[in-house]
């Protein structure tokens, strides 16, 4: 089956900086890339996604970008805001089952 | 919001009980999945339903069970509870790729 690795587990940045987080997958027929932003006590959001046959994606301050020959898949947030502190998700699978990386605890201080 | 909601909202069994949760999906969504989500931890695929048959089980024992009906809301079935079975329990409707999360049903095993 699926494993998706998830590094780093914690990330603390100061507003304005850049945070990366980086998910590495192993079955190369999974095809979706979802990323999820989940606040305590609440469910997890789709923030972006991607699928196999694009390399990268962006949506205003998030992009995600994919490496299907190495299988890893990377978030980037730039400018972060204090309200971007919460944990984030990577998943990857097909027909929508997804194996959900162990997430990133983000904090951005300001 | 997703338009998947979950009900109940929390819930408190002791071991050895039986526990129905609900997902009703999102309007047009004919595949629903279940995870469970262990605190500190990502969401782990239990199964998924689509058009009222089981499509996909992850590593669950068969004490989890589950249904779909025609209108695509589903039922989380989990028997002989467990200390263990102690999670946030969400469901996520699908389309087109996507795959939107209800808010969760938080079960405590005591």
């Amino acid at each position: 089956g699926e494993n998706v690795e998830q590094h780093p587990s914690t990330l603390s940045v100061q507003e304005g900086d850049s945070a990366v987080i980086k998910c590495t997958y192993s079955d190369s027929a999974s095809n979706y890339f979802p990323w999820y932003k989940q606040e305590l006590g609440k469910r997890p959001q789709l923030i972006i996604d991607i699928r196999s046959n694009v390399g990268e994606k962006k949506d205003q301050r998030i992009a995600v970008t994919l490496n299907k020959t190495a299988k890893h898949f990377s978030l980037h947030i730039t400018e972060t805001q204090p309200e971007d502190s919460a944990v984030y998700f990577c998943a990857a699978g097909s027909n929508y089952k997804l194996t959900f990386g162990k997430g990133t605890l983000l904090t951005v201080n300001p | 919001e997703t338009g998947v909601t979950q009900s109940p909202t929390h819930l408190i069994k002791t071991r050895g009980q039986q526990v129905t949760l609900r997902c009703s999906s999102q309007s047009g969504h004919n595949t629903v999945s279940w995870y469970q989500q262990a605190l500190g931890q990502g969401p782990q695929f239990i199964f998924q339903y689509y058009r009222e048959e089981e499509n996909g089980r992850g590593n669950f024992p068969p004490r989890f069970s589950g249904l779909q009906f025609p209108n695509y809301s589903s039922e989380l079935n989990v028997n002989a509870l467990e200390l263990d079975d102690s999670a946030l329990y969400l469901c996520a409707s699908s389309s087109r790729g996507e795959a939107f999360f209800g808010q969760g049903t938080r079960l405590t095993v005591v």
